[in-house]
């Protein structure tokens, strides 16, 4: 099964700053068949269902701010957000769908300094 | 508007069986591969498996430790998605929601059902 380990465990940004969180893969998630990685990231709020944020590391999904980025590839990625505002307090998941099982990060939790 | 919902949650015992529901609209069922993922209480995720549209066979994938014990079916002509769960165990209690796939991405989300695993 590929690992996804995200880092750190937990985040405090001040309202305003960049936020950035690490997610790595024990193998690569790079498709050779269409050269996309195969990465997703959530954004999960106390109580409700995961919300998808990007797919294919970098492509937002409809309706997400744009302070939201993905980036990286094959094994290193990240997931930035450009300036804190205080509704993205929640815990964000990486997902790779390159192999079944798909897997997910532990989770960061992220909140405001 | 996409809407997904679970039912069927509740108390079991150890070696107990649950069967689960998912009810979908709003998108066209018949081509969609359909997820059950789970969520253990203060815990991330972990994906329990998918079953594939018709069109690609309608076949199933599970995680390692459900294999065996808990299967995936669908019915196109009610656009509802089952987990039959068996042999429960313990470490089995979790919200479980019903998700859509998208090329192994996942892009909505029911609300989820608790399930207790517990004597």
């Amino acid at each position: 099964d590929i690992v996804m380990t995200q880092s750190p465990d937990s985040l405090a940004v001040s309202l305003g700053e960049r936020a950035t969180i690490n997610c790595k893969s024990s193998q690569s998630v790079l498709s050779r068949s269409n050269n996309k990685n195969q990465l997703a990231w959530y954004q999960q709020k106390p109580g409700q269902p995961p919300k998808p944020l990007i797919y294919w590391a970098s492509t937002r999904e409809s309706g997400v701010p744009d302070r939201f980025s993905g980036s990286g590839s094959g094994t290193d990625f990240t997931l930035t957000i450009s300036s804190l505002q205080a509704e993205d307090v929640a815990v964000y998941y990486c997902q790779q769908y390159y192999n079944i099982p798909y897997t997910f990060g532990q989770g960061t939790k992220l909140e405001i300094k | 508007e996409v809407q997904l919902v679970e039912s069927g949650g509740g108390l079991v015992k150890p070696g107990g069986s649950l069967r689960l529901s998912c009810a979908a609209s709003g998108f066209t069922f018949t081509n969609a591969w359909m997820s059950w993922i789970r969520q253990a209480p203060g815990k991330g995720l972990e994906w329990v498996g998918h079953i594939k549209s018709k069109t690609h066979g309608g076949t199933t994938d599970y995680v390692g430790p459900v294999k065996g014990r808990f299967t995936i079916s669908r019915d196109d002509s009610k656009n509802t998605v089952d987990l039959q769960m068996s042999s429960m165990e313990t470490e089995d209690t979790a919200v479980y929601f019903c998700v859509t796939e998208y090329y192994g991405a996942f892009n909505f989300w029911g609300r989820g059902t608790l399930v207790i695993v517990s004597s």
